[in-house]
């Protein structure tokens, strides 16, 4: 069974700091997919990143950089210097190879906020 | 371009009654999902589409819950004979294909009295 584990639930953080949201995925498939989503306050899930099980280089964009290693099954989330926009919840979530359930299975989220 | 929407924005109703939650993918996207959301928790799947068909609707909770799909486009997701427990907010996300990056909607928050 997939199963997303997001060890923290809320962070509190003061502007320009850096934060890493954790995130532990597990799966028995060779290929899948994970993703990041952000949740404000005003309540739509925002598309952050896509990343299939076959690239674990990591991505940077903007100030947001994702680390990706099938070692520790881990898909960790930085925010570099951190502003207050960033306040939300941030969602990591797992979907299985095309041909498999198409459901995005969610961890249960981090509230991250950021304090001016 | 449009994205996802979403009707009504918030619905209360009383306990034992019929609710219909709608979802308007975005224009050419053949697939689609429903998730719930209770308070502070993660999104649970309910069902997905792809095309008019229902492939999946395993994480329905109960024989309560139905969806349907037309045209290849909208989609309700009726609840009958509502519980408190149903109170959550729902989410409809769309995907150009099942294997693409699914893009959700605002949701509609239900609350049952």
């Amino acid at each position: 069974a997939q199963k997303v584990t997001q060890a923290q639930t809320e962070i509190s953080v003061v502007e320009k700091e850096d934060v890493t949201l954790d995130c532990v995925y597990e799966t028995r498939d060779t290929t899948y997919y994970l993703f990041w989503y952000k949740q404000p306050p005003s309540g739509e899930l925002v598309f952050l990143i896509r990343r299939n099980s076959f690239d674990e280089q990591n991505e940077i964009s903007g100030r947001y950089s994702w680390n990706f290693q099938k070692s520790t099954s881990s898909f960790n989330f930085t925010i570099t210097a951190s502003q207050v926009v960033d306040s939300a919840v941030y969602f990591c979530a797992l979907s299985e190879a095309p041909g498999g359930s198409e459901k995005l299975v969610f961890g249960k989220g981090m509230k991250l906020t950021v304090n001016p | 371009g449009a994205g996802v929407s979403q009707s009504p924005s918030n619905k209360v109703t009383e306990k034992g009654k019929d609710v219909e939650l709608r979802c308007d993918p975005i224009s050419g996207h053949t697939a689609l999902y429903w998730y719930r959301q209770r308070l502070g928790q993660g999104l649970e799947f309910l069902i997905y589409f792809q095309g008019n068909s229902a492939p999946d609707k395993s994480g329905l909770p109960s024989d309560r819950f139905s969806a349907e799909r037309t045209g290849e486009s909208v989609s309700t997701l009726t609840i009958q004979r509502t519980q408190q427990e149903d109170s959550a907010v729902y989410l409809c996300a769309s995907s150009l294909a099942t294997t693409d990056t699914q893009y959700f909607g605002p949701g509609t928050r239900l609350t049952v009295l």
